[in-house]
């Protein structure tokens, strides 16, 4: 009964491949969210989806591609991985209303590039 | 979003009260302060969050000044699974990001 589920934990590749992650929510949240939390720890917003809509793009790269299939879903493609892309993904989602949202992360996505 | 500023690091011992402070100067009158904790290699986890009035919850206790410009989380009784890092986080509007900052490194101890 996971809220918030990534596949996969641990990726590990070699520089110039096309690698994507994927997310999932069963929580009935509207909107979803990518973090990237670097070796320094800082954890930054990347994209948020409101019912598979774009609303947040912050300075990624556009190697970087999200996918909303669905409300439940944002899929994260990333295009010629480079070094500095090994991180450590977090997805997260929320149900925006009238008052503040919450969100609620996954376990992340810890990916290597070599 | 307003900045905010928290100690780097606490220890508290098993069983006291965790308390950790956040300095909120530049808060907007719409903006929520919020509270997330990060375990060890793990996603940061939601404890709370409040506008104003001091809030409770079953993980936490936060307290707003009145002049809002800073606030503590309040672990009433810390466990060795409370280390973590807190993240104190200013937010206005729904469906908008969260800012992560530094945080504190709480490590509590037997």
């Amino acid at each position: 009964d996971t809220a918030v589920s990534q596949t996969p934990k641990y990726l590990v590749t070699q520089m110039g491949n096309d690698k994507s992650i994927k997310c999932e929510q069963n929580l009935g949240h509207d909107t979803m969210y990518w973090y990237k939390q670097d070796s320094k720890k800082f954890l930054k917003i990347m994209f948020s989806y409101n019912n598979k809509e774009l609303i947040i793009n912050e300075t990624v790269p556009n190697r970087f591609s999200p996918k909303s299939p669905d409300k439940a879903h944002l899929n994260l493609h990333i295009n010629s991985l480079e070094l500095g892309d090994s991180a450590v993904y977090f997805c997260a989602s929320s149900q925006t209303g009238q008052g503040p949202d919450t969100q609620y992360f996954g376990p992340g996505t810890r990916l290597t590039v070599l | 979003d307003a900045k905010t500023t928290q100690p780097t690091s606490m220890d508290c011992a098993e069983g006291r009260a965790a308390n950790l402070p956040c300095n909120h100067s530049t808060i907007s009158g719409n903006e929520y302060v919020y509270w997330y904790r990060q375990i060890h290699s793990q996603g940061p986890q939601y404890i709370i969050h409040g506008l104003k009035n001091n809030e409770t919850n079953e993980m936490a206790s936060l307290i707003i000044t009145e002049d809002r410009k800073s606030s503590t989380l309040i672990l009433p009784h810390a466990t060795l699974r409370d280390t973590a890092v807190y993240y104190c986080i200013v937010r206005s509007g729904t469906a908008s990001k969260l800012t992560f900052g530094t945080g504190t490194r709480l490590q509590v101890t037997l």
